[in-house]
């Protein structure tokens, strides 16, 4: 298994709070994403990281930004959390962007 | 864009054989992923075709036509450990990027 691991793994915050997610590989991977995850849907991309101190915008950006200061750490951060952004949160990792590993998840919950 | 279409659910018996169908539009198409999701797990990399045919891999096989814009996972010899969601994904457009199918369940019966 690709060395992913994301923290924390459950998250419980108020309305208007801001949360920050980290993922943190062991590959050396020079790509790593952020998806959300929610019923009715597959993944959506959030944010995307191409290097370190480069990222892009996916799909579903609004309300979220991110920073990798380090090849190992890319952080997910919800500025001022809302309801709409409960949600399972997955971070994956990429050599090649066509095979993307995934890590465990955190399960957020906005309240 | 891109967008993607497969089957919300699926129903098959153990031993048997089940195929999960996925169209898709999208422009830049580079290939066609598979991925497995067990309940309350991460998502899983299955396969991987970027030209046309059949690559198999195991109890498991993926099927590309570009020409159709079409492909297909192919379960095997069912087991219940096979239960569970599986998402197609294209690769595809100038920033490279997967975007994934709203995912399909599969439910193995004994």
């Amino acid at each position: 298994d690709a060395g992913i691991t994301q923290s924390p793994r459950h998250k419980v915050t108020e309305t208007g709070t801001p949360v920050t997610l980290r993922c943190h590989q062991t590959e050396n991977h020079r790509y790593m994403y952020w998806y959300r995850q929610d019923p009715g849907h597959g993944l959506r991309l959030i944010h995307y990281s191409y290097g370190v101190k480069d990222t892009d915008k996916g799909e579903v950006s609004d309300g979220y930004s991110v920073s990798r200061s380090k090849t190992e750490d890319f952080l997910l951060t919800l500025e001022s959390a809302t309801s709409s952004q409960t949600s399972v949160y997955f971070c994956a990792i990429s050599g090649d962007r066509d095979t993307q590993y995934f890590g465990p998840g955190t399960r957020l919950t906005v309240l | 864009g891109q967008s993607l279409e497969q089957p919300s659910e699926v129903t098959a018996v153990e031993g048997a054989i089940v195929q999960i169908n996925c169209t898709y539009q999208t422009s830049g198409f580079y290939g066609l992923s598979w991925y497995q999701q067990h309940d309350g797990g991460a998502p899983t990399f299955l396969s991987y075709n970027a030209l046309d045919g059949l690559e198999e891999t195991g109890r498991f096989s993926s099927f590309l036509s570009r020409s159709d814009s079409y492909g297909y996972l192919l379960l095997q010899e069912l087991q219940m450990k096979d239960s569970a969601s599986y998402f197609c994904a294209v690769f595809a457009g100038s920033a490279r990027q997967l975007t994934f199918g709203s995912g399909t369940q599969l439910t193995v019966l004994p």
